[in-house]
């Protein structure tokens, strides 16, 4: 039983430039969520889809958008990339109702982006 | 507006010895407190999972506490082993949003 993957595994980018991560959910699981976790830092959330949809998002500006497939499987976009959004790109896997209270996330490796 | 703080921030310790992480929380009302593992260069792989109607979770040689009243959770190792050293993260849950701490990044020597 296949667990949360990523792709690509490492990334870099130059400044100004727009990216494209993915994100492929455990086997039975519908929600998505990602998180941004910089170096030495934990990581913090960007936001949650399920049903195809933006449940839930946080401090993040209008840059960082996403989508979610019929497969629940999810894609992170990155537009016009800053320095500063070089950092460990985490997707984490839950199932519905219960994603936050009861049952723990499963996390894929993530994506390192790094930003030149 | 949760924040989340882990002590210390690294830790060494020689093999078999017994070690306490901590975690602090500044609001209470939370739903859960998950603890992680993370090896460099690699995802989180959860731990313990404490329910905000739970004290504690144990898993082998780990336990995990909770005391939400005071906003406070530890994580217990007993008898170290080289193959624990990673960085120990704590996470609290409310209304669909994880905040994480920094992490603990724990070396256990041979």
């Amino acid at each position: 039983d296949a667990g949360v993957t990523q792709s690509p595994t490492h990334l870099i980018k130059t400044r100004g430039q727009q990216v494209t991560l993915r994100c492929s959910p455990k086997s039975g699981h519908d929600t998505v969520s990602w998180y941004q976790q910089a170096l030495g830092q934990g990581p913090q959330f960007i936001f949650q889809y399920y049903e195809e949809e933006e449940r839930q998002r946080g401090n993040f500006p209008d840059r960082f958008s996403g989508h979610q497939f019929p497969n629940y499987s999810s894609e992170l976009n990155v537009n016009a990339l800053l320095l500063g959004d070089s950092a460990l790109y985490l997707c984490a896997s839950s199932s519905t109702g219960t994603a936050w209270s009861n049952q723990p996330q499963h996390f894929g490796d993530g994506t390192r982006l790094s930003i030149l | 507006k949760q924040e989340v703080t882990q002590i210390p921030a690294a830790l060494s310790v020689p093999e078999g010895e017994n070690l306490v992480l901590n975690c602090s929380f500044t609001d209470s009302a939370i739903y859960n407190l998950q603890w992680f593992r993370q090896d460099p260069g690699k995802g989180l792989t959860s731990l313990l999972l404490i329910q905000s109607s739970q004290r504690e979770q144990t898993s082998g040689r780990l336990n995990a506490s909770l005391d939400k009243s005071s906003g406070r959770s530890t994580l217990y190792i007993a008898a170290s082993q080289p193959g624990d050293s990673a960085t120990y993260l704590c996470a609290v849950t409310r209304n669909n949003d994880m905040r994480f701490g920094a992490g603990t990044r724990l070396t256990v020597k041979p």
